[in-house]
């Protein structure tokens, strides 16, 4: 079964500190992989996307996430954690059984920046 | 680019009428729109996948019938949710697709529903 999941419900870091949110993922064939960040209240933002091509991954905010295939992760990274990367992130994955391309979601993971 | 909106952003309605809210891509042309709801602390719950022109496609459980969409354009999705109770108050949130084998979706900033 296809299925992602991001086993920390919350991670917290020290403002300037790098940080890690991890995602694991399980599906058949090539994973297209997405991360998304929600603010309190808001819809989601699009941070970045693998889907072919170099492993580490540049996205919006100064966040990376590097997909590690043997490993079946894609975990989001910042080198310096900044207050205001306090947010919601969700992890995701194209469901390749779905003509639409839908995706199939991670729980979500709650970083908390500490000043 | 890729810019999504929501109308109305929240609304407040008593219990038996109808809610209307409008998903609009305001600056491409979406081929697929997607509507989900969040209940508060959970992950995005899929209800339906709309494709222009055509009925949309309805998750596992969700009711057709009580939340209707109609995706009639390349830059219009709407979702009404038919006599709504309180156990249908929530965040709802839509997302458009730009199309493509590499498909990405963005989202619109979510309307928060309280039915009374």
């Amino acid at each position: 079964a296809q299925s992602v999941a991001q086993p920390e419900d919350q991670v917290n870091v020290a403002e300037g500190n790098p940080l890690t949110v991890k995602c694991t993922y399980s599906v058949s064939g090539n994973p297209y992989l997405f991360w998304y960040v929600q603010y309190p209240n808001r819809g989601l933002q699009f941070l970045l996307k693998y889907i072919t091509g170099d492993n580490l991954v540049k996205g919006s905010y100064g966040f990376e996430a590097e997909f590690n295939k043997s490993q079946t992760s894609f975990h989001l990274k910042k080198p310096s954690a900044l207050v205001s990367d306090s947010a919601l992130y969700f992890c995701a994955v194209r469901d390749i059984r779905r003509s639409n391309y839908q995706l199939i979601w991670g729980a979500g993971t709650k970083l908390i920046i500490k000043p | 680019g890729a810019v999504v909106s929501q109308h109305p952003s929240w609304v407040i309605c008593k219990s038996g009428t109808s809610v209307k809210i409008e998903c609009r891509s305001l600056d491409f042309q979406a081929t697929t729109m997607f509507w989900y709801r969040q209940f508060p602390k959970q992950s995005l719950m899929l209800m339906a996948t709309s494709n222009e022109g055509s009925k949309a496609t309805y998750e596992q459980g969700v009711e057709k019938d009580k939340f209707l969409i109609n995706h009639a354009s390349l830059t219009l999705s709407t979702l009404t949710v038919t006599s709504a109770h309180p156990e249908d108050s929530s965040f709802y949130i839509c997302s458009a697709g730009t199309g493509g084998g590499q498909e990405t979706q963005y989202f619109g900033p979510g309307t928060r529903l309280l039915v009374l």
